[in-house]
């Protein structure tokens, strides 16, 4: 089945440790993108990138950092840098036609302790 | 700065009625807008979009109505019932950067 599967659904860590959240598509999509969402704040761009090795940072890139070594890979990791980190991480993907559907994972609830 | 403005916040309709949900957005250059429904612990998943050349799209029991001069777009989720219960997001993006912003979202709760 094509879908966008991210790793691992629920993480723990103590404050001061980076830690990297896995995204990858098997849909074929050029763009992927990385957002947060917080209760009564919405979704929250962090990272996207429309082709392998590049991206742009988006609204709240700050403590954040991505690669795109593979078309199917995106990963995110949280640096300590990231003053409040604990939250929902949501991965997407669209395919680089207008307008492009935002296919979305089902999230990693990152916890710091 | 928020670029889309959603409300309200929280919405609790009873089982067959209609449940209607607001979007303001000021940037005209945006050309595409989706609305989003949302499980508690999944992820957002398309229901519905609109571009601004039509003034109302449907689809079943899920219409979008667009206003272009006012820059308004509003869900209304006819006959609504307990499985309608999540939350929904409106978004808007544009031609130029695959660039998608979101609204903050509405929860919507479906008594039986």
């Amino acid at each position: 089945d094509g879908g966008i599967t991210q790793s691992p659904k629920y993480l723990f860590r103590k404050e001061g440790q980076n830690v990297t959240l896995s995204c990858e598509q098997n849909l074929n999509h050029d763009a992927m993108y990385w957002y947060r969402q917080d209760p009564g704040q919405g979704l929250r761009l962090i990272y996207y990138s429309q082709i392998v090795n590049d991206f742009q940072k988006g609204d709240i890139a700050e403590g954040y950092s991505v690669s795109r070594e593979k078309k199917e890979s995106f990963p995110l990791t949280v640096t300590s840098a990231q003053k409040n980190p604990t939250a929902f991480y949501l991965c997407a993907s669209s395919p680089m036609i207008e307008p492009g559907e935002l296919f979305f994972g089902e999230g990693s609830r990152l916890t710091v302790l | 700065q928020q670029q889309v403005k959603q409300s309200p916040q929280s919405l609790i309709v009873q089982k067959g009625g209609i449940s209607i949900i607001n979007c303001a957005y000021e940037n005209t250059a945006f050309d595409y807008f989706p609305w989003y429904q949302q499980f508690p612990g999944k992820g957002p998943a398309l229901l519905i979009a609109i571009r601004p050349d039509v003034s109302e799209k449907k689809e079943g029991r899920f219409t979008i109505s667009f206003n272009k001069s006012a820059k308004q777009f509003s869900l209304h989720i006819m006959d609504s019932q307990p499985g309608d219960s999540a939350t929904y997001f409106c978004a808007a993006s544009m031609n130029t950067g695959n660039q998608f912003y979101f609204g903050t979202g509405t929860s919507l709760t479906v008594i039986p």
